[in-house]
């Protein structure tokens, strides 16, 4: 059965570091997502990504934050200046995105610690 | 604002029991909802999903209730087996009609679904 990949599975990095998440979407799906999980709390929105382009963010992906598909299997999320405060899991999502579902499958998630 | 709650934090339940968890949301326009497990470790899996114009969808040991009165949604499972044992999350396409066209989800707290044997 296909799946989403991740990698790293963990990454350590220094306040200020930039640092880069990587997935690998499910091959035919269309619509892309990255969510993080603060430890203990609940799965929150970051971002979503149609047709080579951001479809919506939250306010947690601000100026900080960026993402990318550069070729047409990976899907990355860049932070650029790691703060304490980014230190989560991250998950990578995506979805074929048609009606009536809009089952988003997840990876197994990216755990960022920022020292 | 959205928002999606879960009413426990924790349910523990002796195998082979059915299990109730519950979730309110508060946006009333919400179109769409989805319950995920969650396992140590893991990523969010899809369980069951269901539309605002059903209140009943059943799946493999699964039933997902919707009483949009009350803006409230259960996920029952039958039979609970330690396999069951993870962390519950409901969660409802975001966007203030409820139905947002980016896949944009909500998610609640999360409920810890205990399988004693």
């Amino acid at each position: 059965e296909p799946e989403v990949t991740q990698t790293p599975s963990h990454q350590v990095t220094q306040m200020g570091q930039e640092v880069i998440l990587r997935c690998v979407p499910i091959s035919n799906h269309l619509y892309f997502y990255w969510y993080r999980q603060i430890l203990g709390q609940k799965v929150e929105f970051l971002v979503s990504f149609y047709n080579n382009e951001i479809s919506e963010k939250s306010e947690i992906f601000d100026d900080q934050f960026s993402v990318e598909r550069p070729d047409g299997s990976n899907f990355t999320l860049k932070i650029r200046s790691t703060k304490l405060e980014d230190s989560a899991m991250y998950f990578c999502a995506s979805s074929p995105l048609g009606v009536p579902s809009y089952e988003q499958y997840f990876g197994p998630g990216t755990r960022l610690t920022v020292t | 604002g959205e928002s999606v709650g879960l009413h426990l934090p924790t349910l523990s339940v002796q195998e082979g029991d059915n299990s109730i968890i519950n979730c309110a949301y508060s946006n009333s326009a919400s179109d769409y909802f989805i319950w995920y497990k969650q396992e140590s470790g893991k990523g969010p899996q899809f369980i069951i999903d269901i539309r605002s114009n059903m209140d009943k969808r059943q799946g493999q040991r699964v039933t997902v209730l919707l009483n949009k009165t009350v803006k409230h949604l259960s996920l029952q499972i039958a039979a609970t087996q330690p396999g069951d044992s993870a962390v519950y999350f409901c969660a409802e396409l975001g966007g203030d009609d409820g139905s947002s066209n980016t896949g944009k989800l909500i998610f609640g707290q999360g409920t810890t679904l205990q399988v004693k044997p």
